[in-house]
């Protein structure tokens, strides 16, 4: 199962755009990248998904490179809101296990 | 209201006495899971179902048992807790098809656990 990798921390002002990127080298060819947002004491909530190129929901893009090894969640615009632990994590469409890593403490500043 | 609960939301208890967190969903879900968060380790995996009658190891799973008699329902028994399994704990449930294709995952409002 593919390992990520993420910088702990993030700082940001409010009104920018973040991008976050996600190292995940070993990825294999049934796997989807999954973004998830946790803020203190709350479950984390998932955000996006995507397999390869962009993916755009509401609240997000993802951007997948062709060759996968790596993924960027971009949060436009961001707000005080937005400060939250983001984690990247690497799901097998053929297996339960998954491995969320450490996160990124995003801190949106005013 | 779709949701995953859990039960207690807080307990302090002592060592070796055993105890059970119990995970509900309403959402007629296949797949359940459950993690444990600790400062600077982020969420770990502990064990997850696909099925009923079906359960697998996650990354961490010494100390912990489960089972899923039924598909809404997935206890995590600690029998003998000791102090290092002193945690927030999150159970989360998705659906899951078995085929080319994964679903985001429903989480719970977690459950603290104190082991003194």
């Amino acid at each position: 199962l593919a390992k990520t990798t993420q910088p702990i921390s993030m700082d940001s002002y409010e009104g920018q755009e973040v991008n976050i990127t996600c190292s995940h080298n070993n990825i294999a060819t049934n796997d989807y990248i999954t973004w998830y947002q946790q803020f203190p004491s709350q479950g984390p909530r998932f955000i996006i998904q995507g397999y390869k190129t962009k993916v755009t929901n509401e609240v997000a893009s993802l951007f997948i490179p062709a060759d996968r090894k790596s993924s960027t969640l971009s949060l436009p615009r961001v707000s005080l809101s937005d400060t939250a632990v983001y984690y990247c994590l690497v799901e097998s469409s053929n297996t339960g296990k998954l491995i969320f890593g450490q996160g990124t403490t995003l801190q949106v500043k005013p | 209201e779709a949701q995953v609960t859990q039960n207690p939301r807080y307990l302090i208890t002592v060592t070796g006495k055993k105890l059970t967190v119990t995970c509900s969903q309403n959402m007629n879900h296949e797949y359940m899971s459950w993690y444990r968060q600790d400062p600077g380790l982020g969420l770990r995996q502990i064990y997850y179902s696909m099925n009923v009658e079906v359960t697998d190891k996650g990354d961490v799973p010494e100390g912990y048992k489960v089972s899923r008699k039924e598909k809404r329902n997935f206890p995590l028994i600690l029998e003998s807790p000791s102090p290092n399994q002193t945690s927030l704990y999150f159970c989360a449930s998705s659906l899951f098809s078995g085929s080319w294709s994964s679903y985001e995952q429903y989480f719970g409002p977690g459950t603290r656990l104190t082991v003194t």
